[in-house]
């Protein structure tokens, strides 16, 4: 079946470090997307790829960081900058063009 | 100004009823739009695109005003089971393709 993966479902930092959050799709989707999203809010964009091993900022980049050295991978790193990272990580992909994304099913971080 | 905005509510409505949603946008590069649901801790899924000559696909009926750059989503017959966060989604082109999401309208469907 098609879709697109995110792990892990949940995920438990301490504070001071770096994870890694995963992203793959097999839908042969060119772009790809991270968003956060916090409780009772929208989705804000944290970085977006439109194509393999390149990669643009979102409205909230600064503590986060991506690679996009496949088609079907985007993973996410939180690190210690990112002094607030408590939320819900959502991974998108879309055809080239603009059309409507779908999603994966959300990894939850918590700071310990 | 937000480029998209919506009544966050709670909209709190009793099975059966009907309930409207709007939707406005603030890019006139605005090109392609949805509707997305979410339900509580899950990831937003696709409910519909949106054509400027309106589309239904049952209970559902969307459309999309670009001149006063809203669009709108309409629910009859509403069921305990359509209560979730219903997402606004604009696309815009402005060099390159810019997905935007509204911050979701709330929607409580009461037996």
């Amino acid at each position: 079946d098609g879709g697109i993966t995110q792990s892990p479902k949940y995920l438990f930092r301490k504070e001071g470090q770096n994870v890694t959050l995963s992203c793959e799709q097999n839908l042969n989707h060119d772009a790809m997307y991270w968003y956060r999203q916090d409780p009772g809010q929208g989705l804000r964009l944290i970085y977006y790829s439109q194509i393999v091993n390149d990669f643009q900022k979102g409205d909230i980049a600064e503590g986060y960081s991506v690679s996009r050295e496949k088609k079907e991978s985007f993973p996410l790193t939180v690190t210690s900058a990112q002094t607030n990272p408590t939320a819900f990580y959502l991974c998108a992909s879309s055809t080239k063009g603009g059309n409507e994304a779908f999603f994966g099913q959300g990894t939850r971080l918590t700071v310990v | 100004r937000k480029e998209v905005e919506q009544d966050p509510g709670p909209f709190n409505v009793p099975e059966g009823a009907t309930v409207a949603f709007n939707c406005t946008y603030s890019n006139s590069a605005s090109q392609s739009f949805f509707w997305y649901r979410q339900d509580c801790r899950k990831e937003p899924k696709l409910l519909m695109s949106v054509y400027s000559s309106g589309n239904e696909d049952g209970r559902f009926t969307a459309q999309l005003n670009r001149a006063s750059q809203y669009i709108s989503l309409l629910i009859r017959d509403s069921k305990l089971s359509d209560s979730a966060t219903y997402l606004c989604v604009v696309i815009l082109y402005t060099g390159g393709f810019k997905t935007i999401f509204g911050a979701g309208t709330r929607l409580f469907v009461k037996a």
